[in-house]
């Protein structure tokens, strides 16, 4: 079955980076986009970012454009998402989600079970 | 970006009866390529991630019980609860995909009255 186990998260100071990590099995990895999507505490679902699977389009939301990157390993079956200059309202629980097609963003039909990211000092 | 409100917040149903939950996008979802909504509907209880429900506004994702059914076209969504259940709590989120920054509604509570 589908499985996605992410990785990486903590508390980070303000002005600080981190490095989520997504490790996927049960699925051909290589042949799905993957997605990003956050939820701030008492908020609702937010997408961050979308990476095709031949890794060569990315997409993000503007309120990380410029400041968050995703990238993926195909060898490794593994979804990454570098956050840099992060801020208090970045403090969420990130999720990463397996797109149903490989070429755009679309429905996102497995999603892993979330990685707690407190910005604080 | 294409903006989705969601209504009601919130809402209190009986067990056995109808729940209704409105999705409204700021423009037309509907494709000219292949005539499909690109409009989504996911599950979220406590806990657990998102659980993706209908996706082309009304076709059921596998594994979906037949009480849950979707419906609208355009700007106008509807996702249907024929007979809630205890199992059935949680936060119901519409998502559009017709443009390449994908946009969530903010979500609908349902509750048991």
């Amino acid at each position: 079955q589908v499985r996605l186990v992410g990785s990486g998260g903590g508390l980070v100071q303000p002005g600080g980076s981190l490095r989520l990590s997504c490790a996927a099995s049960g699925f051909t990895f290589s042949r799905y986009a993957m997605h990003w999507v956050r939820q701030a505490p008492g908020k609702g679902l937010e997408w961050v970012a979308f990476i095709r699977a031949d890794e060569n389009l990315k997409y993000y939301g503007d309120p990380v454009r410029g400041r968050f990157t995703i990238s993926r390993d195909n060898s490794k079956n593994t979804l990454y998402l570098q956050m840099n200059g992060l801020r208090g309202d970045d403090t969420a629980v990130y999720y990463c989600a397996k797109d149903e097609g490989a070429d755009r963003p679309d429905y996102l039909d497995y999603w892993g079970q979330g990685i707690l990211v407190t910005v604080s000092s | 970006d294409i903006v989705m409100t969601q209504s009601p917040d919130s809402l209190a149903v009986s067990l056995g009866e109808r729940a209704t939950i409105n999705c409204k996008s700021s423009q037309s979802l509907l494709h000219n390529s292949n005539n499909k909504n690109f409009l989504a509907w996911y599950q979220h209880k406590p806990g657990q991630p998102p659980k993706l429900l209908m996706y082309w506004a009304s076709t059921r994702e596998s594994g979906v019980p037949d009480r849950f059914s979707g419906s609208g076209s355009g700007t106008d969504f509807t996702l249907t609860i024929s007979s809630l259940q205890a199992e059935d709590v949680a936060v119901y989120y519409c998502q559009q995909h017709y443009t390449t920054s994908l946009t969530f509604g903010g979500g609908t509570k349902v509750e048991i009255k």
